[in-house]
């Protein structure tokens, strides 16, 4: 079936340390890669998105890459703030399919001055 | 952001009883998506609605009913609440659900269900 693994956390960085959270997924057809963010008490935001192979999401300098050939999404910043701290979810949708979303299990994000 | 509510925000209830939770948009958008929120699992999609009184299961609908008679409001009741159902619940909005083309989900806050 259709599923998307991300790397458990928590993610524990200092500011401005390299980000990285890798994301596969498995679906037929294909799929929309996305990733979401969740603040604390917070609803989910999309952060990027992409839409085909070799598409590259990028916003707030977070950035992410659609791997066909690997089946990846891997979420990536090069320097991170204390404000990015929350969960990431990386998540897909297949055409035709009324737009549901398939989520990972999140990724805690956690960083420290 | 988008115009989005959810009611109530929190909840506490007894197993065995009903409850009803409210997701209400100003958006006017077609798509609407009940998720639940729950440690190692992400979201998973409750059920959903492609237009007024069309709604479908998703992949963790037992337990579950849902209701769409108007645009902005989607309703989902759990007609004898069990502790399993102890959750956070989203409510999504989508303005279009098919082909290619992306379009994007939006979420409500939440609300926080407590199942005793």
């Amino acid at each position: 079936g259709n599923s998307v693994t991300q790397m458990e956390g928590p993610v524990t960085l200092s500011e401005e340390a390299f980000l990285t959270i890798n994301c596969t997924y498995t679906a037929t057809g294909y799929p929309s890669l996305f990733w979401y963010v969740q603040y604390p008490g917070e609803g989910l935001q999309l952060l990027l998105k992409a839409t085909k192979a070799d598409d590259k999401g990028s916003n707030k300098g977070f950035e992410a890459t659609y791997r066909k050939e690997t089946t990846s999404f891997h979420l990536e910043k090069g320097s991170v703030q204390v404000s990015d701290s929350a969960v990431y979810f990386c998540a897909l949708t297949l055409s035709g399919g009324y737009n549901k979303l398939i989520f990972g299990a999140g990724t805690r994000l956690a960083v420290h001055p | 952001d988008a115009g989005i509510t959810q009611s109530p925000r929190h909840k506490v209830t007894e197993t065995g009883t009903p409850v009803t939770l409210r997701c209400h948009q100003t958006e006017n958008h077609r798509y609407m998506y009940w998720y639940r929120q729950d440690p190692g699992h992400g979201l998973r999609l409750i059920h959903y609605s492609y237009g007024v009184k069309d709604t479908d299961k998703g992949e963790v609908s037992d337990g579950y009913s849902v209701s769409r008679s108007k645009t902005e409001d989607f309703l989902l009741t759990l007609e004898s609440a069990t502790s399993s159902q102890t959750s956070v619940y989203f409510c999504a909005i989508s303005e279009s659900g098919g082909g290619r083309s992306y379009n994007e989900q939006f979420f409500g806050p939440g609300t926080r269900l407590t199942v005793l």
